[in-house]
């Protein structure tokens, strides 16, 4: 499947800056989703990205929180803005390969503290 | 609209027994299902996944599920657990290509010696 790389793995920040992640894909890719899992919770869907459209955001989560690019078929980026230690989380992005779209994969994750 | 119900947050067996972990679905369409285990500090793997055809599927490390139509649900079971086997569960839900993954909430399973 594909492979996604995903940076920074790890970063501690201060509460009111903001930190962009980034994924790069090693292949086109439709449909690009990010992810906030908080200490000990499950994957709550952000956002989807698609390539030179407006991200479409899921409930309780905002464009300006959580910024969102698509600028080509194999990258994007997501801006966690005005940290606070709720931000807390590690974020990961994700997409879909192979027949009928059912192989995910996702990037390794940014584990994120804010301070 | 598409959800995952895992009922119970852990789940503990002793080693050899029976590991089920339960997981209901809500779908308007014919879902795909999926089972993804994640241990501590490491990412997501796919344990095993339904798309069409047969509804009983085989995944990695002994693991399978059935997809069962009229209960809604595609529960995870193992015939014999393994100390190895201790890690959070999650069933997710899928309705179609281009479409978003859902993940319920999660399923810690500890094997006791």
């Amino acid at each position: 499947s594909a492979v996604i790389s995903q940076k920074p793995s790890r970063d501690i920040c201060q509460r009111g800056t903001s930190l962009t992640i980034q994924c790069q894909v090693d292949s086109q890719v439709t449909m690009m989703f990010w992810y906030r899992q908080q200490p000990g919770q499950s994957l709550t869907l952000i956002a989807t990205a698609n390539q030179g459209s407006e991200a479409t955001y899921e409930s309780g989560f905002v464009i300006d929180k959580f910024p969102i690019s698509r600028p080509n078929l194999t990258f994007s980026t997501l801006t966690v803005s005005n940290m606070s230690p709720e931000d807390s989380s590690i974020y990961l992005c994700s997409s879909f390969s192979g027949l009928l779209d059912t192989e995910a994969f996702f990037g390794q994750g940014t584990r994120l503290t804010v301070v | 609209a598409q959800s995952v119900t895992q009922l119970g947050s852990h789940v503990s067996v002793s080693e050899g027994a029976l590991v089920l972990l339960r997981c209901n679905y809500s779908s308007s369409v014919p879902p795909y299902l999926f089972w993804y285990v994640q241990y501590p500090n490491q990412g997501l793997q796919l344990l095993l996944k339904y798309t069409t055809g047969a509804t009983l599927v085989k995944g990695i490390n002994g693991f399978e599920a059935e997809f069962k139509k009229s209960e809604t649900s595609f529960h995870l079971t193992k015939p014999s657990a393994h100390m190895s086997d201790a890690a959070e569960y999650f069933c997710a839900v899928k309705t179609g290509a281009n479409s978003k993954l859902t993940f319920g909430k999660g399923i810690t399973l500890s094997v006791r010696p």
